[in-house]
């Protein structure tokens, strides 16, 4: 089986920099990604780690360690339109991913 | 290129009842996976369709059921409607490259079970 976990809330003020979370145990590992979905919308692709490491797309980046079981998705320079839950998904053996519950963030002024 | 879609976008049905959600997958798409997501979750697999053949399930019941046709849209269908099954009902549609099968979701159907 797969577990996700990730927090369930975080806040953040506006410009900051914000870390969000996610450790996992999968039986066999092919790949983690991080989406964002904004309240009553679809999730939306950010990125992807299957090596170790930092990933690094714009304001955006993610950090996966696999010894760990641990990858990480940084924001920086906040923008009120980063406030969307976060949801850190792992694909096992079977290359269907497995979604955490999502952390919602909130970016306040 | 045309995104997923999804319809209906919004669905009241009353306990027993059975309904299909419907979705068209990106072009050039062929593989297509439905979410159940309830509130404040995130999503839960249902099943996952390649080239018309289920290519695994999730921890759901059998009167979840799906259909992928030849242009590769699909359709989800529930049976016998309980008040559990309220939910944002997701369709993802991919190419299966064997490691990064980025899911591009459509905007969701939600259900609401009286």
């Amino acid at each position: 089986g797969q577990n996700i976990d990730q927090p369930t809330e975080m806040t953040a003020t506006e410009g900051a920099i914000v870390q969000i979370n996610c450790t996992y145990q999968t039986s066999g590992f092919n790949g983690l990604f991080w989406y964002q979905q904004h309240a009553g919308e679809a999730p939306t692709f950010l990125s992807y780690n299957v090596l170790d490491g930092l990933e690094e797309k714009g304001r955006f980046s993610s950090f996966l360690s696999r010894s760990k079981g641990y990858s990480y998705l940084l924001l920086k320079e906040l923008q009120m339109k980063d406030s969307a839950s976060y949801l850190c998904a792992v694909t096992g053996g079977s290359y269907i991913p497995t979604f955490g519950r999502g952390t919602s963030l909130i970016v306040h002024p | 290129e045309t995104g997923v879609t999804q319809s209906p976008t919004h669905l009241i049905k009353t306990r027993g009842q059975q309904v299909t959600l419907r979705c068209s997958s990106q072009s050039g798409h062929n593989t297509v996976s439905w979410y159940q997501q309830a509130l404040g979750q995130g999503p839960q697999f249902i099943f996952q369709y390649y080239r018309e053949e289920e290519n695994g399930r999730g921890n759901f019941p059998p009167r979840f059921s799906g259909l992928q046709f030849p242009n590769y849209s699909s359709e989800l269908n529930v049976n016998a409607l309980e008040l559990d099954d309220s939910a944002l009902y997701l369709c993802a549609s991919s190419v299966v490259t064997g490691g990064k099968d980025e899911q591009f979701f459509g905007p969701g159907t939600r259900l609401t079970v009286l």
